[in-house]
């Protein structure tokens, strides 16, 4: 596979419930990032991680728990989300954080939060 | 701190018609610019970029020039297509920085 690809495409989820995103990037990329995109707002920036190690975290709340196990993956775990979580959530991926070469994005995870 | 604006949408247009979606940023030092385009349903990809003044990104026929003197990087296209229908965001990374700032987007319809 190439590109970053993210799981699953679509999630509705109640809120008690526990769920988790997954990204995986193939690019050789040392940094990945989590954005959450809602309508009629701009891009909001969550986490970043470099070589594994989160390096940003733009005060996002602790029902959002990243993790980052190698530089090949990425994971949201969610919990006891509140019906405004609802959004597309992007994930993406550059050669370092650093880089002057733009991010790959993944097509998204559209969250449905009942 | 850094920003990114660019105009509002929707910008709606025939078929062939040309195009300028206009950005302007601001930053300290020489950020890169960016321009990422996002169809319906997925995520964002990169359209074009420019990393120094004077630079012009292009691609699939749009292109964007770096103006530093008037903190600029307009998009445009001589001849758009109903298939350019989408979102485009304006984005921009400060010299040195790791976050990318993106721009509200403008959705641009292309009627045939």
């Amino acid at each position: 596979e190439t590109g970053v690809t993210q799981t699953p495409r679509h999630l509705v989820m109640g809120m008690t419930n526990k769920k988790s995103l997954k990204c995986e990037q193939h690019l050789g990329h040392n940094a990945m990032y989590w954005y959450k995109q809602s309508a009629k707002k701009p891009l909001e920036l969550m986490f970043v991680y470099s070589l594994e190690e989160r390096v940003e975290n733009n005060s996002v709340p602790s029902r959002f728990s990243p993790e980052c196990p190698n530089s090949s993956h990425l994971f949201l775990h969610l919990h006891t989300l509140q019906p405004e979580d609802s959004a597309l959530y992007l994930c993406a991926s550059s050669q370092d954080r650093g880089t002057r070469d733009g991010y790959t994005f993944g097509s998204g995870t559209r969250l449905t939060v009942v | 701190g850094n920003s990114v604006t660019q105009m509002e949408g929707p910008v709606t247009l025939s078929e062939e018609a040309f195009l300028t979606i206009n950005c302007t940023y601001t930053a300290t030092g020489y950020p890169s610019l960016f321009w990422y385009v996002q169809y319906p349903g997925e995520g964002l990809q990169l359209l074009l970029k420019a990393t120094k003044a004077d630079d012009k990104g292009s691609n699939k026929g749009f292109e964007a020039t770096y103006r530093k003197e008037t903190t600029s990087f307009h998009l445009e296209k001589g001849s758009v297509q109903v298939s350019d229908s989408a979102v485009y965001f304006c984005a921009l990374k400060g010299a040195g920085g790791f976050k990318t700032i993106f721009g509200a987007g403008t959705r641009l319809f292309v009627k045939a």
